[in-house]
């Protein structure tokens, strides 16, 4: 069982919808990312927060909007997404702020389809 | 930017004959990480590399760090159909903060 809880698990959703991915962890972990990942593909980091703020940015497109409610939540909202947004999102959290030197703890991950 | 290539990309190995990924940053890491990902599922956090030279082993596992820091290898003595799976290096390049991932050595174990 993994730490870091991710729902819904599996979303389908047309290209004009808007929808949130919510990731959760209880750990006391205080970094927490966003990773994009394609079939066959190594993940790709989109955001970072630490200790709640936006920490990195990898210049992900405004249809991804990153929220961090508390030291626990992560959320990511959807908006006008592309069919080639298509992919395995992953969130991961880590123990210290993203400047220290942890392990990553990755959840289920949400398989998102944009039709 | 900074890339991180594994080789070989696939493997297919007989069950009990051993494995080795190796993973070649473009520039120097301040440390590298391991993740298994079975097939479906995520990561799976492996072991950690700090300094230069270091080997850590992990029962079948043994893990090396190169000298000059810009690389890695993952050897496996003896697969079995559990180690089926993408074996990914994560690195951190000397003065930034952020992981970037290998491209990844999928491993197949025929039994």
């Amino acid at each position: 069982d993994t730490e870091v809880t991710q729902t819904p698990k599996h979303l389908v959703m047309g290209m004009t919808n808007k929808k949130s991915l919510k990731c959760e962890q209880h750990m006391g972990h205080r970094a927490m990312y966003w990773y994009k990942q394609k079939a066959k593909k190594p993940p790709e980091l989109m955001f970072v927060y630490s200790y709640e703020k936006l920490s990195i940015n990898e210049s992900v497109p405004s249809r991804f909007s990153p929220e961090c409610p508390n030291s626990s939540l992560l959320n990511l909202h959807l908006h006008a997404l592309q069919p080639e947004d298509s992919a395995l999102y992953l969130c991961a959290s880590s123990q210290e702020g993203f400047r220290g030197n942890q392990p990553q703890h990755f959840g289920d991950g949400t398989r998102l389809s944009i039709l | 930017g900074q890339q991180v290539m594994q080789i070989p990309q696939y493997q297919h190995v007989q069950e009990g004959e051993d494995f080795t990924t190796y993973c070649n940053s473009s520039t120097t890491l301040s440390n590298i990480q391991w993740y298994k990902q079975r097939p479906g599922g995520h990561p799976v956090f492996l072991i950690q590399l700090v300094k230069s030279g270091e080997v850590k082993k992990q029962k079948r596992l043994t893990f090396q760090f190169g000298e000059a820091k810009k690389n890695s290898s993952l050897h496996i003595t003896a697969t079995q159909t559990t180690d089926v799976g993408t074996y990914f290096c994560a690195g951190r390049a000397s003065g930034t903060y952020k992981y970037i991932f290998g491209t990844g050595t999928r491993l197949k174990v025929l039994a």
